[in-house]
């Protein structure tokens, strides 16, 4: 059974600062993996979806790494803004199994 | 601008009541998935269709929980009766199947008092 964990669950950095998400699978056996972004009280938007035979996406300010091998995704944000404030979940999709989510990173970015 | 609605957007209810949440899944997606969140358990599948055929509701209480898709614009889950412990906010996620981008309502904010 598909595991994710999300370290650390919440993190606070200075405005300007790079920063890394990281996530964690138990099952290598995936077929991508997916980063969201939820703002209080809303639901989950999509940010990145990275398939089992990419290395990494890229969006913008964001990118996300994927190494099946080791069973992690990292979600890398460059010079982070207060804007940026939010919880980030990665979630793993394996074959028919619907996406494991981890329980997120609440960032908070400190003007 | 398609999106995932769901209705009611919030709800409080007596324990033992009826509670009955729908969702309009975006025009042509063809998955249909039912999350449940909680700051203790974070994001738990409920149920999941495909095709509107129900592939996947092993993470739902089946004695109380309820869903389906009486047709391709809409889902339903149903609680029945609810207890306080149902308390949470349930969302509808929409997609085009394996591998692609999954898209989320703004949740049913659900209390059972």
């Amino acid at each position: 059974k598909q595991e994710v964990t999300q370290i650390p669950a919440a993190l606070s950095v200075p405005e300007g600062e790079n920063l890394v998400l990281n996530c964690s699978f138990t099952d290598s056996a995936i077929y991508n993996l997916q980063w969201f972004r939820q703002d209080p009280g809303k639901g989950l938007t999509s940010l990145l979806l990275i398939q089992s035979s990419q290395r990494e996406q890229t969006s913008g300010r964001l990118n996300a790494s994927l190494d099946k091998s080791s069973g992690r995704s990292t979600l890398y944000i460059a010079a982070s803004q207060p804007g940026d404030s939010a919880t980030y979940l990665c979630a793993a999709f394996s074959g028919n199994t619907p996406l494991v989510f981890g329980k997120g990173t609440r960032l908070s970015v400190i003007a | 601008d398609a999106r995932v609605t769901q209705t009611p957007r919030h709800k409080v209810t007596e324990m033992g009541q009826e509670v009955t949440m729908r969702c309009q899944p975006i025009l042509g997606h063809n998955t249909v998935f039912w999350y449940r969140q909680t700051m203790m358990q974070g994001l738990e599948l409920l149920a999941y269709f495909r095709n509107r055929a129900p592939l996947d509701d092993s993470g739902m209480p089946k004695d109380r929980f309820s869903a389906e898709m009486p047709d391709a614009t809409l889902a339903t889950l149903k609680i029945q009766p609810s207890e306080p412990r149902d308390s949470a906010v349930y969302f509808c996620a929409s997609g085009l199947g394996p591998g692609n981008t999954i898209y989320f309502g703004e949740g049913s904010w659900l209390t059972v008092v």
